[in-house]
């Protein structure tokens, strides 16, 4: 099974300041990477596939990159609605499998 | 506009049963890869299961192995989970999930509204 180690578990920013995320994957998943977002009690949302694709309905300000063992997650400046936590996930192997999340939080 | 509802969850005891259901709406259903995720309350999310859109392809994770059937019924345009043998530690949220392309397997979007399972005594 491939673990997925995202970092750091919380970031505590202000809006209009940049963030970056991080996952580390446990052995090389090329560049089949996937992000997720989740805020309280609503279901989460694809973002970011295939490492740097935006879906449908992304704003611009959310870009990924990376590949191998080693991704990102950048949002260029953060907006009141990106405050959530983030997912990354993999699809390289089956089980498919989900990193523990990082929270982003209003400083 | 694509629809996801999850019906079936409630409080079960350990080593009972439950079959969780997913109304599907907005597309056609029979063309697309659907799934379960699990996420305990304020955990992390765990795939749970697929399955292709003709049925030939299915998956589960080791946990649920023998335990959980997945299943689909094109011309109901439903998605199933037939949970055996719950265990505390399968308590969560069950989403319903739709893969986001037809081409390419294991990218999830959209997801239901999630229905809870709580396996208690």
């Amino acid at each position: 099974e491939i673990v997925l180690t995202q970092s750091p578990a919380t970031l505590s920013l202000s809006p209009g300041e940049r963030a970056t995320l991080s996952c580390r994957a446990s052995q090389s998943i090329s560049t089949f990477l996937a992000w997720y977002q989740q805020k309280p009690g609503q279901a989460p949302r694809l973002l970011i596939y295939d490492t740097s694709n935006r879906a449908t309905g992304v704003p611009a300000r959310f870009s990924g990159s990376g590949s191998g063992t080693d991704f990102t997650l950048t949002i260029s400046s953060l907006e009141p609605e990106d405050f959530a936590v983030y997912y990354c996930q993999q699809r390289t192997n089956w089980p498919f499998t989900f990193g523990g999340g990082t929270k982003v939080e209003i400083k | 506009e694509v629809q996801l509802v999850e019906s079936g969850g409630g409080l079960v005891k350990p080593g009972g049963s439950l079959r969780l259901s997913c109304a599907a709406s907005g597309f056609t259903f029979s063309k697309y890869t659907m799934n379960w995720v699990r996420q305990v309350p304020g955990k992390g999310l765990e795939w749970v299961s697929s399955i292709s859109g003709s049925s030939t392809h299915i998956y589960y994770t080791d946990s649920v192995k023998g335990r959980f059937t997945i299943s689909r019924d094109n011309a109901q345009n439903s998605l199933y989970l037939q949970m055996n043998s719950l265990r505390a530690e399968d308590t969560a949220v069950y989403y319903c999930v739709r893969d986001y392309q037809q081409v390419y397997v294991g990218w999830f979007d959209p997801w239901g509204q999630g229905t809870l399972v709580t396996v208690s005594s």
